[in-house]
């Protein structure tokens, strides 16, 4: 059974770098089968890709965001990350990682990280 | 970006009924859409992909049809576990988009 688990800060300061860590048991995150995400989803509102890997590392990244936005994995951990650059109070969210099949659907998701932006 | 509008926002409806949530695209997406279920303070679950393939382990009493531009989710006779929102999401183009959400509450 495939896991996934957010780690990282809870609490950002506006201005600074947010940076998350998403690790992956049950299963290699070297699979040319799946992508790896990000998502995020602000209190009371819907959800918001912000970003995806592929096996081959190409990226694709959410055009408002795509300036602040780096998602990079780390194969011999098992693990991928992302960093969001420059944050304001608008980042303020749950961030989730999730596991996407063969350039689609996400069926795999991890419990979800709060991050809050503030001073 | 292909918008995506789902329809209603909120809906209620009693335990036994029949219920049907609409998504439309505003461009086609052949089948590539998805469908899940999220509860307050969890991950969303994935229920249905390609439109209508079930995904292993959901209840049968889900199920998705539609192509082109008009989705929709049914669930034949609600459960009480069922009362969550419900989102669906596209992943035909660049940025996979999701649907505003759909409230399910108890009438």
């Amino acid at each position: 059974q495939v896991q996934l688990q957010e780690s990282g800060p809870g609490l950002v300061k506006p201005s600074q770098t947010l940076s998350l860590t998403c690790n992956v048991s049950g299963g290699s995150i070297n699979s040319g089968y799946y992508y790896w995400s990000w998502i995020r989803q602000p209190a009371g509102k819907g959800l918001e890709q912000i970003g995806r890997i592929y096996s081959s590392g190409s990226t694709n990244y959410h055009p408002s965001l795509k300036s602040r936005v780096t998602i990079s994995v780390d194969m011999s951990n098992n693990q991928f990350s992302l960093k969001l650059s420059s944050v304001t109070a608008a980042d303020t969210a749950v961030y989730y990682c999730a596991r996407g099949y063969s350039y689609g659907f996400l069926d795999y998701w991890g419990q979800g990280t709060l991050v809050t932006v503030s001073s | 970006d292909i918008q995506m509008t789902q329809s209603p926002s909120t809906l209620s409806a009693s335990v036994g009924d029949r219920v049907t949530i609409t998504c439309r695209a505003s461009q086609s997406l052949s089948s590539r859409l998805a469908w899940y279920q999220q509860k307050p303070g969890k991950a969303p679950k994935l229920l249905i992909y390609k439109a209508s393939s079930l995904q292993s382990g959901v209840p049968s009493r889900f199920s998705g049809s539609g192509s082109g531009t008009e989705f929709t989710l049914t669930i034949s006779s609600l459960q009480p576990d069922d009362f969550a929102t419900y989102y669906c999401q596209q992943y035909s183009s660049f940025s996979h988009t999701f649907g505003q959400g759909t409230k399910l509450e108890i009438k």
